[in-house]
């Protein structure tokens, strides 16, 4: 059964970095029928995707998060991370890594992580 | 950007009761979109794909239903564990891949 767990610093000071990693076990993070996400949640508010990478580290970004947003893949951990810098308050959410398909129609979610809550303090 | 509009935001429904959710996209996305259900604390958790097709251990009273900019979620008789918020999501144009603003189904 595949499993993605979320690690990383639940606090971090407005206009630092938040840093998280995405541990993938049960499968293989190297599979090219997969792609890699992170989504985040605002408190009481809905899903917003971040960013998608493949195994190669081919990546995509939200266009509203772009120049601040940083996906990496370490295979040889099965592990892909996520980096946000200039953080500020709007940043703090419940953030989710998943798994979606790499297949033209075939890209839902189909494993998440349990999500990891980052408050933003100032 | 496909923008995916859910509607309504809140239902209340009793037990046993037939529900019905809406998703429109703004523009074709084909059949590529999913279903999710989120409970309160919990990660969302995939129930339909390709409009119409149940994720595995998804129980029968889930069905999805649509193509192209207008889908519909069907609980055939609502039961207490699925009261909960429920968000499509479109994979057809992408990126962005967009999720709709989510729909809760509460306690009438």
């Amino acid at each position: 059964q595949l499993q993605l767990q979320e690690s990383g610093p639940g606090l971090v000071k407005s206009s630092e970095t938040l840093s998280l990693t995405c541990t993938v076990s049960g499968g293989s993070i190297s599979s090219s029928r997969y792609y890699w996400g992170w989504i985040r949640q605002p408190p009481g508010k809905g899903l917003e995707w971040i960013g998608t990478i493949y195994y190669s580290g081919t990546t995509y970004y939200n266009p509203s998060l772009r120049s601040r947003v940083t996906i990496s893949v370490d295979t040889s951990r099965n592990q892909f991370s996520l980096k946000l810098g200039s953080v500020t308050a709007a940043d703090t959410a419940v953030y989710y890594c998943a798994r979606h398909g790499s297949i033209v129609g075939a890209q839902h979610y189909d494993y998440w992580g349990q999500g990891t809550l980052v408050t933003v303090s100032s | 950007e496909i923008v995916t509009t859910q509607s309504p935001a809140t239902l209340s429904v009793s037990p046993g009761e037939r529900v019905t959710l809406s998703c429109r996209a703004s523009q074709s996305v084909s059949s590529d979109l999913a279903w999710y259900q989120q409970k309160p604390g919990q990660a969302p958790r995939l129930l339909i794909y390709g409009a119409s097709t149940r994720a595995t251990g998804i129980p029968a009273r889930f069905s999805g239903s649509g193509s192209g900019t207008e889908f519909t979620l069907t609980i055939s008789s609502l039961q207490s564990e699925d009261f909960a918020v429920y968000y499509c999501q479109q994979y057809n144009n992408w990126p962005p891949w967009t999720f709709g603003q989510g729909t809760k189904v509460e306690i009438k």
